[in-house]
């Protein structure tokens, strides 16, 4: 079983608040996790990515990743509008080579009002 | 700095026709993908590619077919086209299978 499960959203806060987007997997088998932010009509960008449990700080986004409990999340602090995108979690490494590609989440949809 | 490029952008099709979307990297990196991504869905994998010559099929392969002759190039083909393959089709790239996927920008297809 390879099911991913985000929240679609939309989520929508204000500017400067801290957004928390998150995330589960069902199969224990995954072996690292990333997330992606896609803007409308373009192809997904890759925002974090982490091999472990535990926390993986970048600038304003931190990656929070708990295998025991199958929990993924993505942290934005001081959010802006450019912001505003759909982030996508994808855990990888199901079959153990990692060959087999990404599953990915259906996404949530933020909106950063100004 | 191309990295991965996707030809055509946009696409209209006729239910039976066929045609090749292709998909370039310049990183020389030896696994790339295919995936499609329908409304309010995540991206499925269609196919993906080791290295040249060897090829694979992922969770919706069916109707679709790839080939793989150079690092560089892994062109994905529709051979009857149906109106259940409109979709946004994108094409990934990475140096290894646990490597961040580096992605183009998609081709928009619609099947009339």
């Amino acid at each position: 079983q390879k099911e991913v499960e985000q929240d679609p959203g939309p989520l929508s806060v204000p500017e400067g608040a801290i957004v928390s987007l998150n995330c589960t997997y069902s199969n224990s088998a995954f072996q690292y996790f990333m997330w992606y932010r896609q803007y409308s009509r373009k192809g997904p960008e890759l925002l974090m990515y982490t091999y472990s449990s535990g926390n993986k700080e970048d600038g304003r986004f931190t990656a929070q990743v708990d295998k025991s409990s199958k929990y993924i999340s993505l942290f934005i602090r001081d959010s802006q509008p450019s912001d505003s995108a759909t982030y996508l979690c994808a855990p990888g490494g199901y079959s153990g080579g990692g060959a087999d590609g990404l599953t990915f989440g259906k996404g949530t949809h933020l909106i950063i009002q100004p | 700095n191309a990295g991965v490029t996707q030809t055509p952008k946009f696409r209209i099709l006729k239910i039976g026709q066929s045609m090749t979307l292709q998909c370039t990297q310049d990183m020389n990196h030896n696994y790339m993908y295919w995936y499609r991504q329908d409304p309010g869905m995540g991206l499925k994998l269609i196919y993906y590619s080791v290295g040249a010559g060897i090829t694979d099929k992922g969770e919706v392969p069916n109707g679709y077919n790839v080939s793989r002759s150079t690092t560089e190039d892994f062109p994905l083909r529709l051979e009857l086209a149906a109106p259940s393959q409109t979709s946004v089709y994108f094409c990934a790239s990475t140096p290894a299978g646990n490597q961040p996927q580096h992605f183009g920008d998609g081709t928009r297809l619609s099947i009339l």
